[in-house]
């Protein structure tokens, strides 16, 4: 009865590969995110859609593209990683607006580019 | 930058002690929210403190709000080393697409 989930847990891939990571919520939320959270700990968001659209897009590269087939899902494609880009994933969502709910997350996914 | 700053960086106390992490940010917010992080695990919400509220209470925490001063605290009394973690404090700030931010985080250590 996980919330929500995120797979893969771990991914190590090497530079200049694609990647995907996937996520779902069972909530019933309308709003889902991606946020990387980097060695420092420091959380930052990255995208954010609300009934499969994009909402928020930070100042990410174009290599990052989020796909939200319906407001249940939210995945992550990655084109040519970088060395950069290691870090760790999380996936969350929450019900109506952010200004009054508050975030569920998915245990991340730890992307390593070697 | 809108993110919350939280203080201190680093926290160790003895269990059944209380542990006060503070968090202070730069702009006026929708409501400010408290986080906490196990190792290898995601954030889980904590409690969520609104512009107009002062006080909350959830369990043994306890959040106070100072929008004057532009600063959250976040107290856990009776401390277990089960709440060994990662505490960060997020701000929704008013304004078109507003979003959570999220601070750096304090690490809290209980010693048992």
């Amino acid at each position: 009865d996980t919330a929500v989930s995120q797979t893969p847990k771990y991914l190590v891939t090497q530079m200049g590969n694609d990647k995907s990571i996937k996520c779902e919520q069972n909530l019933g939320h309308d709003t889902m995110y991606w946020y990387k959270q980097d060695s420092k700990k420091f959380l930052k968001i990255m995208f954010s859609y609300n009934n499969k659209e994009l909402i928020i897009n930070e100042t990410v590269p174009n290599r990052f593209s989020p796909k939200s087939p319906d407001k249940a899902h939210l995945n992550l494609h990655i084109n040519s990683l970088e060395l950069g880009d290691s870090a760790v994933y999380f996936c969350a969502s929450s019900d109506g607006q952010i200004y009054n709910s508050p975030l569920h997350f998915g245990n991340g996914t730890r992307l390593t580019v070697t | 930058s809108q993110q919350g700053e939280e203080d201190p960086q680093a926290l160790s106390i003895q269990e059944g002690e209380n542990a006060t992490m503070n968090c202070s940010y730069k702009t006026s917010i929708n409501n400010l929210q408290w986080y906490r992080q196990n190792s290898g695990r995601g954030l889980v919400h904590l409690i969520l403190i609104r512009s107009n509220e002062r006080e909350k209470h959830s369990g043994r925490l306890r959040v106070t709000l100072d929008t004057s001063k532009k600063s959250s605290s976040l107290l856990i009394t009776a401390s277990r080393a089960a709440d060994t973690a990662s505490y960060f404090c997020a701000t929704s700030h008013t304004g078109a697409n507003s979003k959570l931010t999220f601070g750096k985080g304090i690490t809290l250590s209980v010693r048992p």
